[in-house]
């Protein structure tokens, strides 16, 4: 397993500003994940971030909204630009420790409301 | 697009019960299947995992897989209050892929 976390873990933002999320593994790994979870919904993948090289959006997420940056193989930011109320969610990232098994850990979440 | 099913629940067992929580899946290719355990307020944690056909025990849990029916489920023998909280069953390809997952089962153990 991997030990992740995440910065802040709570934040009330004014709509029209931007928050960038921090993941920290305490391993290198390869593939990182970032989700967002809205209230009483599951996981919706946004992308997938492999450090040296541009993050993998998934459908309906773009990266003017949610730019990502993986500047090494244990740290990850996602920043979401321009919010909206529509926007409150938990952001979660995600590991991928390796070994072609799929299995991923997640970080704590950030928990975010925008007004 | 890929798929993956369960039942919202809530299922309510009583304490001391088996708990047997279902997930059906779309893509025929999907090679790696996890249960995923998610208390109310945090992040989901990994329960097991499971890639063959059949079987897999660990403690109270047991994981069955037919990839036939497209099928996973999850039991949870002398179910606890403990227990009480979403299952989120996810569905990958093999190595290095993303997950699907499901909307999740609430379970509820009653003392």
């Amino acid at each position: 397993s991997a030990v992740i976390s995440q910065k802040p873990s709570r934040d009330i933002c004014q709509r029209g500003t931007s928050l960038t999320i921090q993941c920290q593994v305490d391993s290198q790994v390869t593939m990182m994940f970032w989700y967002r979870q809205q209230p009483g919904q599951s996981l919706t993948l946004i992308a997938t971030a492999n450090q040296g090289s541009e993050a993998t959006y998934e459908s309906g997420f773009v990266i003017d909204k949610f730019p990502i940056s993986r500047p090494n193989l244990t740290f990850s930011t996602l920043t979401v630009s321009n919010m909206s109320p529509e926007d409150s969610s938990i952001y979660l990232c995600s590991v991928d420790t390796g070994g072609g098994t799929d299995t991923q850990y997640f970080g704590p979440g950030t928990r975010l409301t925008v007004l | 697009q890929k798929e993956v099913e369960q039942n919202s629940g809530p299922l309510s067992v009583p304490e001391g019960a088996i708990a047997s929580l279902n997930c059906t899946y779309s893509d025929r290719v999907s090679q790696s299947f996890f249960w995923y355990r998610q208390y109310s307020g945090k992040s989901p944690e990994l329960i097991m995992s499971i890639y063959s056909n059949g079987d897999k025990e660990d403690g109270r849990f047991t994981a069955q897989l037919n990839k036939a029916s497209q099928y996973v489920s999850l039991l949870i023998r002398d179910s606890q209050p403990s227990d009480s909280a979403t299952y989120l069953c996810a569905v990958g390809d093999s190595g290095y892929s993303t997950l699907t997952f499901g909307k999740g089962t609430m379970l509820l153990v009653s003392p």
